[in-house]
């Protein structure tokens, strides 16, 4: 069965710092790998997306995601956090045999200025 | 392009009373459909998703159902409400690469 897992529930940065936001996730197929943000009140929002080729996934806002099979990782990055990057993120990997998501438990940021 | 919409956007119902949560999708045809709830504080649990009219799969089992009476069109139901039901509510329809697009969202208040 496909599980993902997100280390760290909270994670605080200041303005201008890096934002690294963790995602392991463990399928016994070649997965595809979502990364959603989750603004207060909202629904959630495509960051970006990995289903094959290029590893390395540039997405909205300055964000990107690395795939590396051999960490079973999927880490979300971007090089300086905005105080509007505050929201919850949520890493999914795909049930291709079902077409559902399997979503973390997701990741509250916090930006400090 | 595709939009989704749902509505109403908040609700406060009191405890035994019905429920019905609308959700549309417009710019694509036959997508697959998810509904998802979020308690307060906690993760994205998945209630029903369809992949076509009258094509409705449960994933829990609980005091909702779910209904597509037309392709594009996605109903939450419940005929008594209890306490427990209140949360954010999340329509989603899938992409062709298994990603899922996400309405704005229901908050409910069970009173």
């Amino acid at each position: 069965a496909q599980s993902v897992t997100q280390l760290g529930s909270h994670v605080s940065v200041s303005e201008g710092a890096l934002v690294l936001l963790r995602c392991n996730y463990s399928s016994s197929v070649p997965p595809y790998l979502f990364w959603y943000v989750q603004y207060p009140n909202q629904g959630l929002q495509l960051l970006l997306k990995y289903t094959t080729g290029a590893t390395l996934v540039k997405g909205i806002n300055g964000f990107e995601a690395e795939f590396k099979k051999s960490e079973t990782s999927f880490h979300l990055t971007k090089p300086s956090a905005h105080m509007s990057d505050a929201a919850e993120y949520f890493c999914a990997v795909s049930d291709r045999n079902t077409d559902k998501l399997i979503f973390g438990t997701g990741t509250r940021l916090q930006v400090f200025p | 392009s595709q939009t989704i919409h749902q509505w109403p956007a908040t609700l406060v119902q009191p405890v035994g009373s019905p429920l019905s949560l609308e959700c549309t999708v417009e710019g694509t045809s036959n997508p697959n459909l998810y509904w998802y709830r979020q308690a307060a504080g906690r993760g994205l649990q998945l209630l029903f998703y369809s992949v076509g009219i009258g094509q409705i799969s449960s994933e829990v089992p609980q005091n909702l159902s779910a209904s597509r009476p037309q392709d594009r069109q996605f109903i939450l139901s419940s005929k008594k409400l209890l306490l427990s039901d209140s949360g954010f509510y999340l329509c989603a329809w899938g992409g062709t690469t298994y990603e899922q697009y996400f309405g704005p969202g229901t908050r409910l208040t069970v009173t």
